[in-house]
This record gives C-alpha cells, structure tokens and sequence, in this order.
C-alpha cells in the first residue's frame, strides 16, 4: 500500500529559528495536507495543497507541493514555544478514494 | 459551530465489556472516519463512511463495528473490549480531501 515517509522523526531547535520538515511518498498523490497535533488534542488542519508546485502560506507557516506530486515540505519561521507539537503530513490519491494516508509526523520542541 | 464532537473524552473499561463511542459533526459533510492512534503506529483507519447509509473497513477494523446513524453522526461499538484497544480514538469528517478532526476519547482496557 501506499507510505509517507516523514522526516525528520523529531527535532529541537532555539525559539526563533526556522523549521523545515518534509514528506515523500512512492506514489503520485493530488491533495497534500499538513496538520498539528498538540498533546491531549486531535489533530488541526494548517494547510491544504491541491496543486503541484503550489506554495501556500498560513502565518509564519509556509507548505509546497512537489512537482513530482510525491513530496511536500512544511516551513515554519520564527519559531515561538506555541509552535510545540507533532505535525502530520497526510496525502490523498484522487478520485475514488476517500481515504488519506498519512505520515508517522515530526515532533517539535521548541527551547525558549 | 462546534465543528466534530466526540464523547466520551476518557474511559475505562475491563476486559469483555462493551461501549459505544459517539461522534457528532456540525458541518454538513458528507464523509466521517474513526480513526485509533498508539505511540509509534500514527493515526490507523477503523471504518469510515463515505456517504449517509454506507460504511467501509479501514486498515484495522478488527474487534469493531460502527453505525452511520445520519448524517450527522457517526458511532464505533466495541463488543468485546480487549486490552489490545486500549489507545486514542479520533473521529474526522470531510466534504472533500480534507478532514476535520474531533478532540479524540482515551480509552484504556484492563
């Protein structure tokens, strides 16, 4: 079946840094999403991508679409101690399908 | 606009009982998942329903069974607890690609 390879597993870095954090699958998908799950929640949907090489931002958050259509990339700037959390990557294949497959996500933790 | 609702929020249950977990979302949309998450595993598909009146198995829909009340509302039944289910259950609904998750039931079988 289809995998998301996400990377990396976990990462810490120093409030104020810049954060970037990929997916890549062995197959083509059509819609990209990434999400933030913050612990004791369900994940939160940041950015959706329908396009490939679509680059859309959502505040300091900023996700590409391969051009391939087989990776994404989630950048975040300025990184401030909300930013904790473990984010998700989820991939849909196209038409008759109504399922996302998703990656095992990328922890953040954020040192002040 | 309460967007997917979930109850309950924790359970615990012993080996053999049985429990319904609910699912409710505000947003007219046509499909809803359940979905179970454990350390390590990611978020693994139980069933799902793409539309009202129809139901599907995901990757793990052992030891479970769901009902698509309306359209609305969305439940997973586990018939037999087992503590191999103890784990983080998660419902989503979708109008298109994207999901919109609830804020998850913690269920722990002893």
């Amino acid at each position: 079946g289809q995998q998301l390879n996400q990377s990396p597993q976990s990462m810490f870095i120093q409030e104020g840094e810049d954060v970037s954090m990929n997916c890549t699958s062995s197959s083509i998908f059509n819609t990209w999403l990434w999400y933030k799950q913050e612990p004791g929640e369900g994940p939160v949907l940041l950015i959706a991508l329908y396009k490939a090489g679509e680059l859309t931002s959502n505040g300091r958050l900023t996700a590409q679409f391969g051009i391939t259509r087989k990776d994404s990339f989630l950048n975040i700037s300025a990184s401030i101690p909300s930013d904790v959390g473990i984010y998700f990557c989820a991939g849909h294949s196209g038409a008759g399908s109504y399922q996302l497959t998703f990656g095992k996500g990328t922890k953040l933790s954020v040192i002040p | 606009n309460a967007g997917v609702t979930q109850t309950p929020k924790f359970q615990v249950l012993k080996t053999g009982q049985s429990m319904t977990l609910q699912c409710a979302q505000d947003m007219n949309h046509n499909s809803m998942y359940w979905y179970r998450q454990d350390p390590g595993m990611g978020l693994r598909l139980i069933y799902y329903s793409a539309s009202e009146g129809t139901t599907d198995k995901g990757e793990v829909p052992n030891g479970y069974n769901v009902s698509r009340l309306n359209k609305r509302e969305f439940s997973l039944r586990l018939e037999s607890a087992a503590p191999s289910q103890t784990s983080v259950y998660f419902c989503a609904s979708a109008g298109y690609h994207e999901q919109y998750f609830g804020p998850g039931t913690r269920l722990t079988v002893t």
